[in-house]
């Protein structure tokens, strides 16, 4: 079955310092794989998606992430944090048998922004 | 509307109840999907449609857990005998096809 491992639960950085959240997967196929923001009192917003072609994906608000099929994973970066960053964010695979019959989620990870 | 609209946005009920949760997907979007998110958690698959049909259910916890859509539009999930542990947020989502998902301000329901 597919899963997805965020192994931090909480990050500080320092506003301007530069970010990078895990994310692993788990699944047999070429995945397609998402990051999610959800802000305090927010839905949940797409970051950025990974289908095919270049592993290096750019998003919106300045994220970009990597795949590396042979470490499973979907690392977030941002050059530079800003204090409206602070947020969760949710990585996410594609699931079922087209890939898109359901997100996994994995358990998510908070960003704190310290001045 | 322009997103995805979800109602109500609060929803308190005593153990035992029902409750109708109402979700109103993007204009066009064929497939829509329920999740929920326990407090400190990540989102956990209910279910999805696609069109009226729900060829995937596997999420649903238990029998008293329910959803329908009517239209290829609206879907209803529906909770019988609300139990405390029922208490999360319950989110909505709908998609164009095999593409991206957007979510709803979901529906906060709480269990007393």
């Amino acid at each position: 079955a597919q899963s997805v491992t965020q192994p931090d639960i909480h990050i500080t950085v320092s506003e301007g310092a530069s970010l990078e959240l895990r994310c692993n997967y788990s699944y047999g196929a070429t995945p397609y794989l998402f990051w999610y923001v959800q802000s305090p009192g927010q839905g949940l917003q797409l970051l950025l998606k990974y289908f095919s072609g270049d592993t290096l994906v750019q998003g919106i608000k300045g994220f970009e992430a990597e795949f590396k099929r042979s470490q499973s994973s979907f690392n977030l970066r941002k050059p530079s944090v800003h204090w409206s960053d602070a947020a969760e964010y949710f990585c996410a695979v594609g699931a079922g048998r087209t890939g898109f019959q359901k997100l996994v989620f994995g358990t998510g990870t908070r960003l704190l922004v310290s001045p | 509307g322009a997103g995805v609209s979800q109602s109500p946005s609060n929803k308190v009920t005593e153990k035992g109840k029902d409750v109708e949760l109402r979700c109103d997907p993007i204009s066009g979007h064929t497939a829509l999907y329920w999740y929920r998110q326990r407090l400190g958690q990540g989102l956990e698959f209910l279910i999805y449609f696609q069109g009226n049909s729900a060829p995937d259910k596997s999420g649903l916890p238990s029998d008293r857990f329910s959803a329908e859509r009517t239209g290829e539009s609206v879907s209803t999930l529906t909770i019988q005998r609300t139990q405390q542990e029922d208490s999360a947020v319950y989110l909505c989502a709908s998609s164009l096809g095999q593409d991206e998902q957007f979510f709803g301000p979901g529906t906060r329901l709480t269990v007393l």
